[in-house]
């Protein structure tokens, strides 16, 4: 079966725009988790969503955001952004149904902001 | 929240040899994975292991659980074992993964 599916792959900003970065789990997957990934941090957590509502959040700013949808896809989104956004976002699907559970990854979306 | 911590950071073998990376946690945890970073940056599951051991061809990982740790064993390394080498754990069912920094494998041939 189809695996987790980001879109875009690859993107560029400039400082002050903002970005809409979109996860496509595995199918029958309910939970979707963002992280976020930079040489000098590590693969921090953003948030996760479980059947359209947001279960976990992570220690980042208001202009981080995100939701899903009722098929289970989910969107993020970074308003103003910051020369320090640049990163890979990786999302990850699992069931869900009894917390986390097994995460599986996307390829990522690989964010430059200029 | 729990902390994860990874050891070697780096590692460098030659092809054939074999190696363990461990991953010691804070706290107990009932939700762990290992993963392989590939050079494009996708994260490869390799184990879901809360507890026990577990072997897929030339990798195995143990957990033990009741000490806080897991390993991971590399057997006859080949240099598409290169890579970023992640666990991550959980201790309740509602509380995201929290990954350790890594290891850097490379392997030489």
């Amino acid at each position: 079966k189809a695996g987790v599916t980001q879109t875009p792959r690859y993107l560029i900003k400039t400082r002050g725009q903002q970005v809409t970065l979109s996860c496509s789990p595995i199918s029958g997957h309910r939970s979707v988790s963002w992280y976020q990934q930079t040489p000098g941090q590590g693969l921090q957590f953003l948030f996760e969503y479980f059947s359209e509502t947001q279960r976990n959040k992570g220690n980042f700013p208001g202009r981080f955001s995100g939701r899903q949808f009722s098929n289970s896809r989910s969107e993020m989104n970074v308003s103003t952004l910051e020369l320090g956004d640049s990163a890979l976002y990786l999302c990850a699907s699992s069931l869900g149904n009894r917390g986390t559970g097994e995460l599986f990854f996307g390829e990522g979306s690989r964010l430059t902001v200029l | 929240g729990i902390q994860v911590e990874q050891s070697p950071p780096d590692l460098i073998l030659q092809e054939g040899a074999n190696s363990t990376l461990r991953c010691n946690f804070s706290d107990s945890v009932n939700n762990l994975q290992w993963f392989h970073q590939n050079p494009w940056g996708q994260l490869i599951n390799l184990f879901y292991i809360p507890s026990g051991t577990k072997q897929n061809g030339r990798l195995s990982a143990t957990t033990v659980a009741t000490e806080r740790y897991s390993l991971l064993y590399i057997s006859s390394s080949q240099t598409t074992d290169s890579g970023v080498y992640f666990c991550a754990g959980g201790n309740s069912g509602n509380t995201p993964l929290v990954f350790g920094k890594g290891t850097r494998l490379s392997v030489i041939a």
